[in-house]
């Protein structure tokens, strides 16, 4: 079945440490996105990419850092910059971006809960 | 500026009765795309429902329905008969056609619903 897997489920990190979070896509989809939620809060979209090779900034990418070199992998970095990286943290992707978009839902992995220790 | 509004942050609802949840949304786009989420405990994002700005009739999908009044800027999801499954964050979410958005969707705070036996 296609879907998006993102792995690990749960991660710690310590003090000063740099951790990826790892997501991949068997959909086929162009775009894909990253987002953080705070316990008791909605989505707050960190990186998204419209295409390979291709990636912006969304609302809080202050920390964190993304690659596209695949179509289906869009890893995500929280740096030691990230002073509070202790949030949920999803992966979503949807068919293709722009104007013929607007009518598709995203669809996301489970999630990688990251903590510090 | 574009923006969606949820103003239950929770809800208690006896099993078997029908809920509904508000959203309303702000956009000066004429083409817009409305979205319903669902987040259980576990933490994945189910899509649940979606509704186009020219689409003439209100979207169902199952036991899922949506009261799309257009001139009031309004997106209610309705649930008929209520399940112990049914509790869980619901989030309203809308695409609008590009501008400062760029085609990313917009997410409200979300609803916590409880369902009682």
């Amino acid at each position: 079945d296609g879907g998006i897997t993102q792995s690990p489920k749960y991660l710690f990190r310590k003090e000063g440490q740099n951790v990826t979070l790892s997501c991949e896509q068997n959909l086929n989809h162009d775009a894909m996105y990253w987002y953080r939620q705070d316990p008791g809060q909605g989505l707050r979209l960190i990186y998204y990419s419209q295409i390979v090779n291709d990636f912006q900034k969304g609302d809080i990418a202050e920390g964190y850092s993304v690659s596209r070199e695949k179509k289906e992998s869009f890893p995500l970095t929280v740096t030691s910059a990230q002073k509070n990286p202790t949030a949920f943290y999803l992966c979503a992707s949807s068919l293709r971006w722009g104007g013929s978009s607007i009518n598709q839902p995203q669809h996301f992995g489970d999630g990688t809960r990251l903590s510090i220790l | 500026a574009q923006k969606i509004t949820q103003t239950q942050p929770g809800m208690f609802v006896q099993e078997k009765e029908a809920v509904t949840l508000d959203c309303t949304y702000d956009t000066s786009d004429q083409s817009y795309g409305l979205f319903w989420y669902k987040q259980p405990s576990s933490g994945e994002m189910i899509f649940l429902i979606y509704q186009g700005s020219y689409d003439e009739q209100n979207a169902t999908e199952g036991r899922y329905s949506l009261n799309f009044q257009k001139a009031r800027k309004s997106a209610n999801l309705v649930i008929s008969a209520s399940q112990l499954g049914d509790s869980a964050m619901y989030f309203c979410a809308m695409r609008d056609s590009g501008g400062i958005s760029n085609y990313q969707l917009i997410w409200g705070a979300g609803t916590k619903l409880i369902i009682k036996p």
